[in-house]
């Protein structure tokens, strides 16, 4: 079983739609969650970072920790096509683990 | 700012041949780190370093050595290619360590044939 577990989809919504992006986790020793986008052919840049249990808001896009359900979600409101990209989870303690990507498409 | 920087984006190697990966840092980071990425598996670490002249190994560090001679630079070796080490490699580094979110560069697209 893999230490983190991210559905790969792939995804496809319409602009405009809300989307939900989740990953599970294992080991409950992670405490740093990060949520990273790619765009084809280029490395991963940094969405979102957040340290502890709870939401983080930063413009559309919103960050959920359940440490107690080992569960993370990224939401993306008023999705639009320039969000078209793979969404990697990470997660650490002293090694970064990731999850094997989402890939999302927003039609327009 | 240039950010991370990978070089070559592609090669083609045949097996057995060996290379070198070449990554540098314009940001003075300390922390710097190799990863593969292959369809289904993520990222996953192969070596990385926190400073200069320190280096350890990570998930996946079989086939693979690496050396830091400076802030700056963080070069990965592959002594003897396999087709298994197919992959797209990505370099990263960070100013906080393995804690701390990580700057990528934009890979290099390596085919073992």
């Amino acid at each position: 079983q893999k230490e983190v577990e991210q559905d790969p989809g792939p995804l496809s919504v319409p602009e405009g739609a809300i989307v939900s992006l989740n990953c599970t986790y294992s080991n409950s020793a992670f405490q740093y969650f990060m949520w990273y986008r790619q765009y084809s052919r280029k490395g991963p840049e940094l969405l979102m970072y957040t340290y502890s249990s709870g939401n983080k808001e930063d413009g559309r896009f919103t960050a959920q920790v359940d440490k107690s359900s080992k569960y993370i979600s990224l939401f993306i409101r008023d999705s639009q096509p320039s969000d078209s990209a793979t969404y990697l989870c990470a997660m650490n303690n002293n090694d970064m683990r990731f999850g094997a990507g989402t890939r999302l498409t927003v039609k327009p | 700012n240039a950010g991370v920087t990978q070089t070559p984006k592609f090669q083609v190697l045949k097996t057995g041949q060996s290379m070198t990966l070449q990554c540098a840092q314009d940001m003075n980071h300390e922390y710097m780190s190799w990863y593969r990425q292959d369809p289904g598996m993520g990222l996953r670490l192969i070596h990385y370093s926190v400073g200069a002249g320190i280096t350890d190994q990570g998930e996946v560090p079989n086939g693979y050595n690496v050396s830091r001679s400076t802030t700056e630079d963080f070069p990965l070796r592959l002594l003897s290619a396999a087709p298994s080490q197919t992959s797209v490699y990505f370099c990263a580094s960070s100013s906080g360590g393995a804690r701390q979110p990580q700057h990528f560069g934009d890979g290099t697209r390596l085919s073992i044939l």
